[in-house]
This record gives structure tokens, C-alpha cells and sequence, in this order.
């Protein structure tokens, strides 16, 4: 079982501050981690999906950086703003030949005005 | 982007009963889907995999004959709970990878249907 895990559990933040949080993962037998956005009453969505150690994404104001060797990513949120708010979860494949995803316990942000 | 829709979002149904919840990719083919319920305060926990024309593989713990998976389209993906009670109440999930090329690995999500059980 992978074991998957992301802290802190929640945030709250005010409008434009920056904030960041993290995702714990075993370093052995690294293949991806995947980032996934989740708002409460939509769909989750995908965020990045990253593969090398040192590797760094950016989409907007979101940036996620990931190091293998010690099994951990950072998603990092520049000037918070309220529509951010949500849920953000990792999730690596427990493997290389699988396409399942085993999803952390998330990190539940809110962004206050 | 791709557009996975999950129907029906919300059921109410009495203990003993079945309840079916349809997952449709609707501009693309997925070969694979995933089904994943969620516990309150918890995180998405892998039910099964869908596979395409095959029998669906379930993850340690899942009862098989309690969450029927058929997926019998490359667009389709049914998960059945069966002889509901009211511990089986939960949000159910579902996703699906295009099979396409320019596989970045990502998973398109449902919107989930939460199920109650009185």
C-alpha cells in the first residue's frame, strides 16, 4: 500500500498572502506525481503531472516543485485569491505499469477575502 | 478539456435495494476508468479499475459482488452497489484516461454522485 501523505491538513490564508504545502510520498520506485485541484461542487481537476527530480511546474500563480530522492513535492500559491480556495491532492502511481492513482489525503485551502 | 459526466449526483435509496451510477467520457475513448469513494474527512480511496470489455480489477478490501464495475463501452463505465445498507452511504467518483496519444497521464473526473442509504 502507498502511503501517501500531505500536510497541513487545512489552511486559511487572507487575500494575497502566499502559502505553500506539501506532499509526502516513498522515494523508492518513484515514476510521477500528479497534483489535481478540487472545488467543492466541481470536478477535480488536474493541475501538473511530474516525472524528474529538481523538476519544477508553473501555471499561473501555482508552481509545484518535486524532489524524488527524498519523496516530496511542494505546491507553492503566489498572492492567494479567494477563487483558489479548495482542495489540492497529490497522488503518484503505486507503480511504473499501472494507470491508477492512489491520492493523498489532501490539502483543503480557503482564501479569505 | 476532456469531460467526464457521472450520473445521477445525488440518490436516496432504501436499505436492500441496488443503485446504478453511470460514468461517461464525453469527447473522448477510455479504455481504463477508475471508480473511488470517498469517507467523510477522508481522502479518494481507489475502488477498482474499468477495463474496457474485460472484468474490472478491484483494490484489497472492495467486495466484488457488493460494487458490480461493467464497462461495456469505450465511453461507459456502470458501477452497481448492490443490496444497499446504510454503511455503503458515501460520495462514489469516477475517472477515466484518454487513450489518445500525447499521454500526459492525467485523470478526467465525474462529477461523483452521493448516495444515501436510509
Amino acid at each position: 500500500i502507498l502511503n501517501v501523505e500531505q500536510s497541513p491538513q487545512s489552511l486559511h490564508v487572507q487575500e494575497g498572502d502566499s502559502t505553500n504545502f506539501t506532499c509526502s510520498f516513498p522515494s523508492s520506485n518513484f515514476y510521477a506525481l500528479h497534483w489535481y485541484r478540487w472545488e467543492t461542487a466541481k470536478s477535480p481537476e488536474a493541475l501538473f503531472v511530474m516525472t524528474l527530480n529538481g523538476d519544477e511546474k508553473k501555471k499561473g500563480r501555482i508552481s509545484a516543485t518535486l524532489n524524488t530522492k527524498e519523496g516530496y513535492s511542494y505546491l507553492y500559491i503566489k498572492g492567494s485569491q479567494p477563487e483558489d480556495s479548495a482542495t489540492y491532492l497529490c497522488a503518484p502511481p503505486p507503480s511504473y505499469n499501472t494507470d491508477k492513482l492512489i491520492f493523498g489525503t489532501g490539502t483543503r485551502l480557503q482564501v479569505f477575502p | 478539456g476532456a469531460v467526464v459526466s457521472q450520473h445521477p449526483s445525488r440518490v436516496i435509496c432504501k436499505s436492500g435495494t441496488s443503485v446504478k451510477i453511470e460514468c461517461r467520457s464525453l469527447d473522448f475513448q477510455a479504455t481504463t476508468m477508475f471508480w473511488y469513494r470517498q469517507f467523510p474527512k477522508q481522502s479518494l480511496m481507489l475502488m477498482a479499475t474499468s477495463n474496457e470489455g474485460s472484468k474490472a480489477t478491484y483494490e484489497q478490501g472492495v467486495e466484488k459482488d457488493k460494487f458490480l464495475i461493467n464497462h461495456a463501452s469505450l465511453t461507459l463505465s456502470t458501477l452497481t452497489v448492490t443490496s444497499a445498507h446504510p454503511e455503503d452511504s458515501s460520495f462514489y467518483i469516477c475517472s477515466a484516461r484518454d487513450r489518445r496519444g500525447a499521454n500526459t497521464g492525467e485523470l478526467f473526473f465525474g462529477e461523483g454522485s452521493r448516495l444515501t442509504v436510509l
